[in-house]
Formats: C-alpha cells, structure tokens, sequence
C-alpha cells in the first residue's frame, strides 16, 4: 500500500480562524513532508520531519505550525492566514531521508482558500 | 547550484504516437534524477527514478526514462501516448546540500502533457 491520505480535501477559512490539514500514511514511513504548490506550478517544500522531528523548515512564516504526534500522522496547523496563502497543500513521505535516495509517496492534497 | 530544467511549457502528441518529455539537469557529483507526474486536482504520483546503472530506466505506466551523462539528460518517454497520459509531468532532482541527508527534491517548472484522440 503506497497511499497518503490527507483530510480535508477542501477548506475554505476566514483570515482569522484557526484550522487544521491532516495527512496520515501507514506505509512504515519515516520522514514526512509539507509542501505547498500553486495552479501549474511545481512543489515547494515547507517543512520535512524525520523520526518526529522537524528537521526542515524552509523558512515558512509562523502563521504555519507544523506537527507530527507520531510517525503515522503529520499534522499542518493554521492560523491567521493570508489570501496569498491559498493553494494546493500536499503531504509526503519516503522511507527515510539519508543514506538512500528514497522517492516520495504523495497525498491527494488539501486545496485552501483563504478568504 | 543543482538545477533540472524542462524547456517545455506543453507537449501535444496525438494518441499512438510516441511520446518524449524533456528534463535538463545542472549538478555538482551524481544526479540523483525523479519524474512524477501529477493529474488535475490530485497529488504527484512517483513514476521512476535513476541512481544508478543501466542508464534506460523504466517506470510505472508503460514510461520509460533514459539517462545521458553527456547531454545532462534525463528524458521521459513512452512508445505509444494514451489520452490518459494527459497531465503535468514534474523531473526532479536530489539536494546534494546537507551531504544528501534531506532527500530534498529540486522540481523543474513541469510541462503539460496533451494526448489529442
């Protein structure tokens, strides 16, 4: 089973709520992935946890909290988002992330729309 | 700077031809090479990768990829494109930053692949 699932699939918030994107594999996977992509455009990578731990954050503003309770689920939380912010959130994952070149196994994405 | 570059915005293929979709790459060492491919409204889907070794790869879906170390590189092919091959085909490489130890992966801009009936 090579599946990433992510919850929810759509999500429409106000620039003050607060909300949460899920993703959960059960592939034995350890490291996982936030990425962000806008209409035709390739990934970009937000954050990457390995064994738990953040051990990536490119620079993403604080208005993004990544987490990951265990090495099944990765959480992405939301807070205070801007219009700008609206776009395609993937989850991700590979076996590891060093020693090999593990490929990455994707989620359907949660599509945000900041309003 | 590691790099991968596809000069192709879009390639129009009619169905039952062959199909090639270019990917460029720019690194320092080994290129550790990817092609995903992502259809409307779902994520990527991994399709093959190149480490190491034979340098014609083949993947899911009938694609096939090959690797020339002279020309830098790595293109996706298939013999016989089917209109549900129609969809945005992402090349990647690994981020040999950070000793290799991130598995991050450098997208190029994509190209939108249309299979005509």
């Amino acid at each position: 089973d090579t599946e990433v699932t992510q919850t929810p699939k759509h999500l429409v918030m106000g620039m003050t709520n607060k909300k949460s994107l899920k993703c959960e594999q059960h592939m034995g996977h350890r490291a996982m992935y936030w990425y962000k992509q806008k209409a035709k455009k390739p990934p970009e990578l937000m954050f990457v946890y390995s064994y738990e731990k953040l051990s990536i954050n490119e620079s993403v503003p604080s208005r993004f909290s990544p987490e990951c309770p265990n090495s099944s689920l990765l959480n992405l939380h939301l807070h205070a988002l801007q219009p700008e912010d609206s776009a395609l959130y993937l989850c991700a994952s590979s076996q590891g992330l060093a020693g090999e070149t593990y490929e990455q196994y994707f989620g359907p994405g949660t599509r945000l729309t900041v309003t | 700077a590691q790099s991968v570059a596809q000069p192709e915005d879009q390639v129009n293929v009619a169905e039952g031809n062959p199909l090639t979709v270019k990917c460029t790459y720019s690194v320092s060492g080994n290129p550790y090479l990817f092609w995903y491919v992502q259809y409307p409204n779902r994520g990527l889907q991994f399709l093959l990768k190149y480490i190491t070794g034979d340098n014609l790869v083949k993947g899911s879906y009938g694609f096939e990829a090959e690797f020339n170390k002279s020309q830098t590189s790595f293109h996706l092919k298939k013999p016989s494109a089917l209109v549900s091959d129609s969809a945005l085909y992402f090349c990647a490489v690994r981020d040999r930053g950070w000793g290799g130890a991130t598995n991050k992966l450098i997208f190029g801009t994509g190209t939108l692949l249309a299979v005509q009936p």
